[in-house]
């Protein structure tokens, strides 16, 4: 079965940092983009980072560039997210997911996030 | 950066009720967005790629469907643990915006 599983939250006070890591089991992890999606207390799903496959590229949503660094350790099918800078706004629970996507010719097709983690909260606070 | 937007915001209906949720987005996107579901206290969950194709088991009351910028998921019967909040995503760009929800109550 595919399976995520993320450790590493915990409380941190304001303008520390914490690592979260992402372990994939159950599939080829070197084949799949993954991504990380974050949700505040009440609120909707928030985009944070995404990384490909091979760790070649990252992306981040504006609210975390230049804070968080994505890695990759595909050898140890594991995700990391180094966070920086910590502030109040970043208290949610993150979520490693799974891109599934297809090759067509030479063209990525993203489609969804189609395997999720059970989270793990981070809670910014002094 | 593309924006999406979901209408409505929250809608309440009764079982075996004709649901229709619109996400719209700020640009053209082709056919990058999915669906997702995310019942109360749980993990989100994948309904519908490329706008329009379900994602392996998956009811087939859940429909998907595309014009311009503009798209809709469809629950063609709803319901009891259809309660839920659903999320849209684009995945034209990479900066993968979520539309903000729409909250499903059951009457």
């Amino acid at each position: 079965q595919d399976q995520l599983v993320e450790s590493g939250g915990g409380v941190v006070q304001p303008g520390r940092s914490l690592r979260l890591s992402c372990v994939g089991s159950g599939f080829t992890f070197s084949r799949y983009p993954m991504h990380w999606v974050r949700q505040a207390p009440g609120k909707g799903l928030e985009w944070v980072a995404f990384i490909s496959s091979d760790g070649s590229n990252e992306n981040y949503a504006d609210s975390v560039k230049g804070r968080f660094t994505l890695f990759r350790d595909n050898s140890k099918e594991t995700l990391s997210l180094y966070m920086n800078s910590l502030g109040a706004d970043d208290t949610a629970v993150y979520y490693c997911a799974r891109l599934k996507w297809d090759l067509i010719g030479t063209a990525h097709y993203y489609h969804g996030l189609d395997v999720w983690g059970q989270g793990t909260t981070v809670t910014v606070s002094s | 950066d593309i924006q999406l937007t979901q209408s409505p915001s929250f809608l309440s209906a009764s079982v075996g009720d004709r649901v229709t949720i619109t996400c719209r987005a700020s640009q053209g996107i082709t056919n990058s967005l999915a669906w997702y579901q995310q019942r109360p206290g749980k993990v989100p969950r994948l309904l519908i790629y490329a706008a329009s194709t379900l994602q392996g088991e998956v009811p087939s009351r859940f429909s998907g469907s595309a014009s311009e910028t503009e798209f809709t998921l469809t629950i063609s019967s709803l319901q009891p643990e259809d309660s839920a909040t659903y999320y849209c995503q684009q995945l034209h760009t990479y900066q993968f915006t979520f539309g903000p929800g729409t909250k499903v109550n059951i009457k």
